[in-house]
């Protein structure tokens, strides 16, 4: 069975980082890409980018070419993603996900990223 | 960027109802080649994670109820429930994967009249 775990909530203050894990169980993710997608409070989901954790090769949407930097550590089966110079706005609940044979399939379970002075 | 523009926002149902919202693209999804849609609808409950519920347009993800139907072709896509049951009161998004970025429809929500 396939899991996807992202790591806990994460509070962060206006203009600091934060790098977000995403753990994948059950498939080699070197066969695969993964995504993030992020969702604001009570609004819908929108893509943030994606990477071939075979060679790091990503995708990002414009918007996010520089705020979010995705990354992916193969010998332990695990997606990051480092958000940048957090905003008020970055709040949101994060969202890891797998593609394979072109859809994205799996998800992770959220997490929440809350930026707060 | 693709646009993605899903209709209704909402939609209040009774258990039994038969149900179909709709999702069009700014552009074709049907990639000519090999004459498939990049087009997939998920399932989002409160407080989980999406689900994916159907790709290619029309082709059922194992394990999800064939009361679920996605049809369409190019722009214009459907997606649905021939009898809506309880456990299908959630947001439904389609997605485009034809080409970078990926984008999203804004949701449709099902809701109990």
């Amino acid at each position: 069975e396939v899991q996807l775990q992202q790591s806990g909530a994460e509070l962060g203050k206006p203009g600091t980082s934060v790098k977000l894990s995403c753990k994948v169980s059950g498939y080699n993710i070197r066969s695969t890409y993964m995504h993030w997608v992020n969702q604001r409070p009570g609004k819908g989901l929108e893509w943030i980018g994606r990477i071939d954790p075979a060679n790091g090769n990503t995708i990002y949407a414009e918007k996010f070419k520089s705020k979010a930097t995705l990354t992916a550590d193969t010998s332990s089966n695990t997606a990051y993603m480092q958000l940048s110079q957090l905003k008020s706005d970055d709040t949101a609940i994060y969202f890891c996900a797998m593609q394979r044979a072109w859809i994205i399939r799996d998800w992770g379970q959220g997490v929440m990223v809350t930026v707060s002075s | 960027d693709i646009v993605m523009t899903q209709t209704p926002s909402s939609q209040a149902v009774s258990a039994g109802e038969k149900v179909t919202m709709s999702c069009k693209s700014s552009q074709s999804l049907l990639y000519n080649e090999n004459k498939k849609n990049y087009l997939a609808w998920y399932q989002q409950k409160p407080g989980q994670s999406p689900k994916l519920l159907i790709y290619w347009a029309s082709t059922r993800e194992s394990g999800v109820p064939d009361r679920f139907i996605g049809s369409g072709s190019g722009t214009d896509f459907t997606l649905t429930i021939s009898s809506v049951q309880a456990e299908d009161l959630a947001v439904y998004y389609c997605q485009q994967y034809y080409n970078f970025p990926y984008t999203f429809g804004a949701g449709t929500k099902l809701e109990l009249k």
